[in-house]
């Protein structure tokens, strides 16, 4: 099984809210992963987990807040959001190795958040 | 640093056509390379992979062959369904838990 689930499928904010997405594997990935996708172009890395802690954070604005509770399940919360962070946003998983190994990445069907 | 190059879109063809989907790139180290598929309004599918140089990863008809000598990764098909109408993504990683995507090519199959 190479399915990794993202719920909710759709989600529309105003820019006061807080919510959050979320993302499951059960494939044993000890790395997870957020991108940013906009329309017509490639996902843009956010946020890198490896075996549950933060190990990569590209630079992304404080109002998005990512958590991984156990090796299964990571969030992304979300709070005083603006227009412009309209997007895809996909979760991934991979393997992963103390030494950073190049393995492929199992992507979910994404979250599409429009923000008001 | 890594980069992925990959043919502007989009791509026509008729059904049945023959696809070459060009893809290069250039990395420090050695690379694993990819073909992922999106299809309207989903995420990001695992096409194919290939791991090391002459490698060929093949799925649902799609095959690559990691040339080393090209930096090249082309996509090929040899007869499109209009079915396959999607965008196409190159990407490669050198560890680090870090994909480096090509901009995409989206393919358009006519009846």
């Amino acid at each position: 099984d190479t399915e990794v689930t993202q719920t909710p499928k759709h989600l529309v904010m105003g820019m006061t809210n807080k919510k959050s997405l979320k993302c499951e594997q059960h494939m044993g990935h000890r790395a997870m992963y957020w991108y940013k996708q906009k329309a017509k172009k490639p996902p843009e890395l956010m946020f890198v987990y490896s075996y549950e802690k933060l190990s990569i954070n590209e630079s992304v604005p404080s109002r998005f807040s990512p958590e991984c509770p156990n090796s299964s399940l990571l969030n992304l919360h979300l709070h005083a959001l603006q227009p412009e962070d309209s997007a895809l946003y996909l979760c991934a998983s991979s393997q992963d190795s103390r030494s950073g190994g190049a393995y492929e990445q199992y992507f979910g069907p994404g979250t599409r958040l429009t923000v008001t | 640093g890594n980069s992925v190059t990959q043919m502007e879109g989009p791509v026509t063809l008729s059904e049945e056509a023959f696809l070459t989907i060009n893809c290069t790139y250039t990395a420090t180290g050695y690379p694993s390379l990819f073909w992922y598929v999106q299809y309207p309004g989903e995420g990001l599918q695992l096409l194919l992979k290939a791991t090391k140089a002459d490698d060929k990863g093949s799925n649902k008809g799609f095959e690559a062959t990691y040339r080393k000598e090209t930096t090249s990764f082309h996509l090929e098909k040899g007869s499109v369904q209009v079915s396959d109408s999607a965008v196409y993504f190159c990407a490669l990683t050198t560890g680090r838990r870090a994909l480096t995507f090509g901009s995409g090519t989206r393919l358009q199959v006519q009846p």
